[in-house]
């Protein structure tokens, strides 16, 4: 069965200080990848996605960058971190190829900036 | 363009009653739509979803979902609510290009 690793669960970091979230999936062969980013009582909102290896399409411009430098490996970065970066950031996975795949969920990472 | 409308943002219950939550959505092709729900601090869980055929859906936890086109809504039900299902439950649609677009949510509080 296909699993998705998201890691850390928690970070707090400094104003200005770089970021680097991993997410991973198991089970499945090019995969759809997600970023996904939910501040406090918000809804979701898309950050980055991948249809495959090197290709990153970003939703909104921001201080993040994100890459895939392996089939199932999905990086969320930035080389200096804002306060308006605090959230909570999901990464997600579908099957590639199909409107009608639902997405997977990670258990997400809590990120503070203090 | 497509887009989800969760009418509200919060709804309580009691335990054991019944309850339903309403997602409209509107979009220019064909739907595919799915409910999510989020557990405190966790990830999303996909609930159900519907794809095609019967305009009825059932999914985990004793959830359903009813799709009406002429309405443009899908809205979820449970007979009996227990006190786990506490959480924040979100209504989706593809877009055209496969991406999700999520409502904005609606959190449930289920007291004894």
């Amino acid at each position: 069965s296909q699993t998705i690793h998201q890691w850390p669960a928690t970070l707090v970091q400094p104003v200005g200080s770089p970021l680097s979230l991993e997410c991973t999936v198991e089970g499945t062969s090019n995969p759809n990848l997600y970023w996904y980013r939910q501040a406090a009582g918000r809804g979701l909102q898309l950050l980055f996605y991948s249809v495959g290896i090197g290709q990153i399409s970003s939703e909104v411009p921001q201080n993040l960058s994100a890459s895939r430098p392996q089939d199932r490996q999905f990086i969320l970065s930035s080389k200096k971190l804002l306060l308006s970066d605090s959230g909570f950031y999901l990464c997600a996975w579908s099957v590639g190829g199909g409107r009608n795949q639902p997405q997977h969920f990670g258990d997400g990472t809590r990120l503070s900036i203090l | 363009a497509q887009s989800v409308t969760q009418l509200d943002s919060q709804v309580p219950v009691f335990e054991e009653a019944p309850v339903e939550l309403r997602c409209n959505y509107s979009s220019s092709v064909s739907v595919y739509l799915f409910w999510y729900v989020q557990y405190p601090n966790q990830g999303l869980q996909l609930l159900l979803k519907y794809l095609s055929g019967s305009t009825l859906v059932k999914g985990i936890n004793g959830f359903e979902a009813e799709f009406n086109k002429s309405q443009t809504s899908f809205h979820l039900r449970k007979p009996s609510v227990h006190i786990s299902d506490t959480a924040e439950y979100f209504c989706a649609v593809t877009d055209s290009w496969g991406k999700l677009q999520f409502g904005a949510g609606t959190q449930v509080v289920v007291t004894p």
